[in-house]
């Protein structure tokens, strides 16, 4: 069965600070995918990454980046130079391939408190 | 491009009574997903549609729970017999199914539902 473990409850750093936000994901599919979502203290749910299982290359976007590790069946997040608008809870994802189709149903982690002090 | 909308985004209600929610998801997607969340956990999946059709539920969908989408468009999730451990943010999502769809999926702001 697909399971996803966020060890890490809660993490507080301080403005500037590097900080990563580790996923541990379970699975026995071949085909699956990876996520992780921002949820701001407004609530909702904001899309940040997908990663394909086949695609193992990591990806930096801004201050952003992830690095995918099949082989420890990982997927962790990390901020550079974090910032206050960063503090949110983080989840981390994981759908298999569905129908042929790219996705299927999420299962989440539990998520990852983050708060960045100024 | 609007996102996916959700409607009512609170609502309070009595043990024992019935609650409706609506989602509209982002206009081309043909998958539309509903989860429920509580407090310090991560969402939890429900069920979903691609067009008109019902593909999955989750056994967490008890039989007071149903979900329709009757033109492939929005859906709504009805709980008849509302009770207190209905208590919980229910969140809808969409995403495009099928090749080239490359992102994920994209989140309504949900309808926060209180059970007295």
């Amino acid at each position: 069965a697909q399971k996803v473990t966020q060890a890490q409850t809660e993490i507080s750093v301080v403005e500037k600070e590097d900080v990563t936000l580790d996923c541990v994901y379970e699975t026995r599919d071949t085909t699956y995918y990876l996520f992780w979502y921002k949820q701001p203290p407004s609530g909702e749910l904001v899309f940040l990454i997908r990663r394909n299982s086949f695609d193992e290359q990591n990806e930096i976007s801004g201050r952003y980046s992830w690095n995918f590790q099949k082989s420890t069946s990982s997927f962790n997040f990390t901020i550079t130079a974090s910032q206050v608008v960063d503090s949110a809870v983080y989840f981390c994802a994981l759908s298999d391939a569905d129908r042929g189709s790219t996705l299927g149903r999420l299962y989440f982690g539990r998520g990852t408190q983050l708060t960045v002090w100024p | 491009d609007t996102g996916v909308s959700q409607d009512p985004r609170h609502k309070i209600t009595k043990r024992g009574q019935n609650v409706t929610f609506r989602c509209d998801p982002i206009s081309e997607h043909n998958r539309l997903y509903w989860y429920r969340q509580t407090l310090g956990q991560g969402p939890e999946f429900l069920t979903y549609f691609q067009n008109e059709a019902q593909l999955e539920k989750s056994r967490l969908l008890s039989d007071r729970f149903s979900a329709e989408r009757p033109k492939g468009s929005f859906s709504t999730l009805e709980i008849q017999r509302t009770e207190q451990g209905d208590s919980a943010m229910y969140l809808c999502a969409s995403s495009l199914a099928g090749e080239g769809s490359t992102k994920g999926q994209y989140f309504g702001p949900g309808t926060r539902l209180t059970v007295l």
